[in-house]
């Protein structure tokens, strides 16, 4: 079976500073990778996928995240942080594509002026 | 464009009420689900279907049921509303090995 972990409930960053949310995976079977950004009151929103084609994902909003088998990771990344940006983010996993997707707990990004 | 369409958006039910949360997409995908999400818990699965006639049990469906009669409506049925039930209800859909797309939510409070 999948999990997803995601390390943080809560990161808070300056407004400009690299932005980075940790998110840690289980799976039996190569991964189909996900992460989604959630605004107040708003349902959640693709921000980028990954499903074998490269390790490194460009996503919107100048997020990306890199796929490491080794270390079963699939960190979030930014390299400067816009007040935009504060949101609730979700990485999230599965198996194959008839499968639910396992969503992580989720992370809270705040951004500080 | 709509893609996934959720009503209501607010609903406030007492104990015991039942009601039928809608949910509509116009992208002829063959996969829905429906989640909720309690604060700080992410989003528990609680049904899916993977095509018309077909539904089967998620994470947390004790309380609810599903149907699917046709490709693009999954509504989810709660029978004896309980306080526990209170949260904010997610509709998706998707199409094999593709991400899911999410409605705006249901938010329901049940007092």
């Amino acid at each position: 079976a999948q999990s997803v972990t995601q390390l943080g409930s809560h990161v808070s960053v300056s407004e400009g500073a690299l932005v980075l949310l940790r998110c840690n995976y289980s799976s039996s079977v190569p991964p189909y990778l996900f992460w989604y950004v959630q605004y107040p009151n708003q349902g959640l929103q693709l921000l980028l996928k990954y499903t074998s084609a490269a390790t490194l994902v460009k996503g919107i909003n100048g997020f990306e995240a890199e796929f490491k088998k080794s270390e079963t990771s699939f960190h979030l990344t930014k390299p400067s942080a816009h007040m935009s940006d504060a949101a609730e983010y979700f990485c999230a996993v599965y198996a194959s594509g008839n499968t639910p997707l396992v969503f992580g707990k989720g992370t809270r990004l705040s951004v500080i002026a | 464009n709509a893609g996934v369409t959720q009503t209501p958006k607010f609903r406030i039910l007492k104990i015991g009420q039942s009601m039928t949360l809608q949910c509509t997409q116009d992208m002829n995908h063959n996969y829905m689900y429906w989640y909720r999400q309690d604060p700080g818990m992410g989003l528990k699965l609680i049904y899916y279907s993977v095509g018309a006639g077909i539904t089967d049990k998620g994470e947390v469906p004790n309380g609810y049921n599903v149907s699917r009669s046709t490709t693009e409506d999954f509504p989810l049925r709660l029978e004896l509303a309980a306080p526990s039930q209170t949260s904010v209800y997610f509709c998706a859909s998707s199409s094999s090995n593709q991400p899911q797309h999410f409605g705006d939510g249901t938010r329901l409070s049940i007092l």
